[in-house]
């Protein structure tokens, strides 16, 4: 298995700023996912982080809106950029293990005002 | 889209065993089926996952149909922390498939 740190745990934060969000792995993993669950929904994926090449995004996230950064194989930072109430949401990293699992972090509970 | 269409919220006496169901008639012949749950407030927790046969581990059992079009997540004996939403999906290996989460089962047992 994967320990998996995630901080900050949670924030809340005003329109118009960014919230960077760190991910801290306890062993060396070739992929990391960041995930995003609005209110009373489902986890949607924002994009896939691998180390030394630039993120891949999913339909409707974009780079300058949600940058990625994976400077090494046990940490990886998301920035919400920007921030509206919209973005108000538990984000979420996860890393694959043996290509079978995925394993998350306890996520980060981020509040819009 | 998901992929796959669970009940929406299921209840379950303590002690019994809890049986969830997940039909996944467009499964391609080298997709997994993987079971995740999500406690409230916490990240999604790994279950089990098979490609075709039946599973089991310390935590549940997976029935997968013949036609793999369906399975059936078991939880034998559900305790009150079993109280959560249970995700099923399909996919492949990480690296050309990614994990596409549906809405979900929500699973209540009752004291």
């Amino acid at each position: 298995s994967a320990v998996i740190s995630q901080k900050p745990s949670r924030d809340i934060c005003q329109r118009g700023t960014s919230l960077t969000i760190q991910c801290q792995v306890d062993s060396q993993v070739t992929m990391m996912f960041w995930y995003r669950q609005q209110p009373g929904q489902s986890l949607t994926l924002i994009a896939t982080a691998n180390q030394g090449s630039e993120a891949t995004y999913e339909s409707g996230f974009v780079i300058d809106k949600f940058p990625i950064s994976r400077p090494n194989l046990t940490f990886s930072t998301l920035t919400v950029s920007n921030m509206s109430p919209e973005d108000s949401s538990i984000y979420l990293c996860s890393v694959a293990l043996g290509y079978e699992k995925l394993f998350f972090g306890s996520g980060t509970q981020l509040s819009v005002l | 889209d998901a992929k796959t269409t669970q009940p929406p919220s299921m209840d379950c006496a303590e002690g019994r065993a809890a049986n969830l169901p997940c039909n996944h008639s467009t499964i391609s012949g080298n997709e997994y089926v993987y079971w995740y749950r999500q406690i409230h407030s916490q990240g999604p927790q790994y279950i089990i996952h098979g490609l075709k046969n039946n599973e089991t581990n310390e935590m549940a059992s997976l029935i997968i149909t013949e036609d793999r079009k369906s399975s059936t997540l078991i939880l034998p004996h559900a305790t009150l922390r079993d109280t959560a939403v249970y995700y099923c999906i399909t996919g492949g290996w990480f690296g050309n498939e990614k994990l596409t989460f549906g809405t979900g089962t929500r699973l209540t047992i009752i004291p």
